[in-house]
């Protein structure tokens, strides 16, 4: 099975930075890696599919990139509604789907 | 626009049977180019994939869960469901019912594009 690893587990940061997320896979996935925003209470939103195309209606300070084993999110000027748990999820290995443990952003 | 609600018991005791509905709205459900899955939350821990099923009711299940799970389909009432047998303290979680699209442009890629707000199981005695 495909192991996903995130880091950092959390980060700090405040409105109006840039962050940024890796992912690594224990395998070469090429580039079929996703990425979601998880709020409590709310439902999960699918932020960028295939390593880097933004889903319809996502805002553009996000963005993704990457390839094989190594893959990042960016978040730039963040915004208030973006402090939330992040999850990259590889679909290479279809259709058993393995998420990350996840990223928390906190104010 | 698409719309998922999950529905079910949130209190189970262990060794009892977890059943949860998922109710989809603004879309058909019979689309090949659509599967509707089951994902949970463990609380302090990562999100992990339950199975899938397509409308005319093909399934794939986590092989870690697979000899105790079943997912069903019933396009003629929008929905899909989720049965967990012989639950433990283990399974209490946030469950999650979401559709997984397909998209091509060089390959075919997938993702979890509609989620539900999910629905909290615990199990205890």
């Amino acid at each position: 099975d495909i192991q996903m690893t995130q880091s950092p587990s959390s980060l700090s940061a405040s409105v109006g930075d840039t962050v940024t997320i890796t992912c690594r896979a224990s395998q070469s996935i090429s580039n079929f890696l996703n990425w979601y925003q998880v709020n409590p209470g709310k439902a999960p939103k699918l932020l960028i599919y295939a390593t880097s195309i933004l889903h319809s209606g996502v805002p553009s300070r996000f963005s993704g990139s990457g390839s094989g084993t190594e893959f990042v999110l960016t978040i730039t000027n963040l915004q208030p509604e973006d402090f939330a748990t992040y999850y990259c999820q590889e679909s290479y290995d279809t259709p058993l789907y393995t998420f990350g443990q996840g990223t928390k952003l906190e104010i | 626009q698409v719309q998922l609600q999950e529905s079910g018991p949130g209190l189970l005791k262990p060794s009892q049977t977890l059943s949860l509905t998922c109710i989809v709205s603004g879309v058909s459900m019979s689309s090949d180019s659509y599967y509707w899955s089951w994902i949970r939350h463990h609380p302090g821990k990562g999100l992990e994939w339950i199975g899938y099923i397509n409308y005319s009711g093909s399934t794939f299940y986590n092989p870690s869960l697979e000899s105790r799970v079943i997912i069903s389909v019933d396009t003629s009432k929008s929905q899909f469901s989720l049965k967990l047998s012989s639950v433990t303290a283990a399974d209490s979680a946030v469950y999650y019912c979401a559709r997984v699209i397909e998209v091509y442009t060089d390959y075919y890629y997938y993702a979890m594009d509609v989620w539900g707000q999910g629905t909290t199981v615990t199990v205890s005695s």
